[in-house]
């Protein structure tokens, strides 16, 4: 099973600062990568699919890229709303499976 | 508007069974792939099973593997995950949620309890 590691984990930052998460897989699966926002007591939602494309209603300052075994996800400026943990997931091979989470906190 | 309910969580015995179910609304079920996930108390998301447009394909993690079962029926626009054998690490919030470049929607979860 392909696994996926997150770093860092926690993340600590501030309004208005640029930060990035990374996901590295395993093996290779070209840009077979999802990244999700989940809130306490809430499901995850979609952030980015395809390893860069913006979901519908997402906000233009998160963004992802990568392609292969490393993929990152930027979120440009961060906002009060955006402290949450994020989790990216391949869909290359079965099992689908979820990196650990980053939860970005203050 | 596009929605998926979950049901069926509850608490039981180790050993025991139960039978997740989702309905779905607001899109044409049968045209997606869907999946299930939990989530454990305080911890990350776990993928557990899929099954394909036609409920003829289906993959599910190791950790359930010969124990959980998924299935729909496209009648009924409902998604189901019959689970078996149940044991205290399935306890576990359970999620069903539609795959379309990414699971693009997710129901608000189920929760599964197993305790003596």
């Amino acid at each position: 099973a392909i696994q996926l590691t997150q770093s860092p984990s926690p993340l600590s930052a501030s309004v208005g600062d640029r930060v990035t998460i990374t996901c590295r897989a395993s093996e290779g699966i070209s840009g077979a990568l999802a990244w999700y926002q989940q809130k306490p007591g809430t499901p995850p939602k979609l952030l980015i699919y395809d390893a860069s494309t913006l979901e519908s209603g997402v906000p233009s300052r998160f963004s992802g890229s990568g392609s292969g075994a490393d993929f990152t996800l930027t979120i440009s400026s961060l906002q009060p709303e955006d402290f949450a943990t994020y989790y990216c997931q391949q869909f290359y091979n079965f099992p689908y499976n979820f990196g650990q989470g980053t939860k970005l906190e203050i | 508007q596009v929605q998926l309910v979950e049901s069926g969580g509850g608490l039981v015995k180790p050993g025991g069974s139960l039978r997740l179910s989702c309905a779905a609304s607001g899109f044409i079920f049968s045209d997606y792939y869907m999946t299930w996930i939990r989530q454990a108390p305080g911890k990350g998301l776990e993928w557990i099973a899929y099954i394909s447009f036609s409920g003829r394909t289906m993959f599910y993690a190791d950790s359930v593997e010969g124990r959980f079962t998924i299935s729909r029926d496209n009648a009924k626009n409902s998604l189901y995950l019959q689970m078996n054998s149940l044991r205290a690490e399935d306890t576990a919030l359970y999620y069903c949620a539609r795959e379309d470049a990414g699971l693009d929607v997710w129901g608000q979860g189920t929760t599964v309890t197993v305790s003596s």
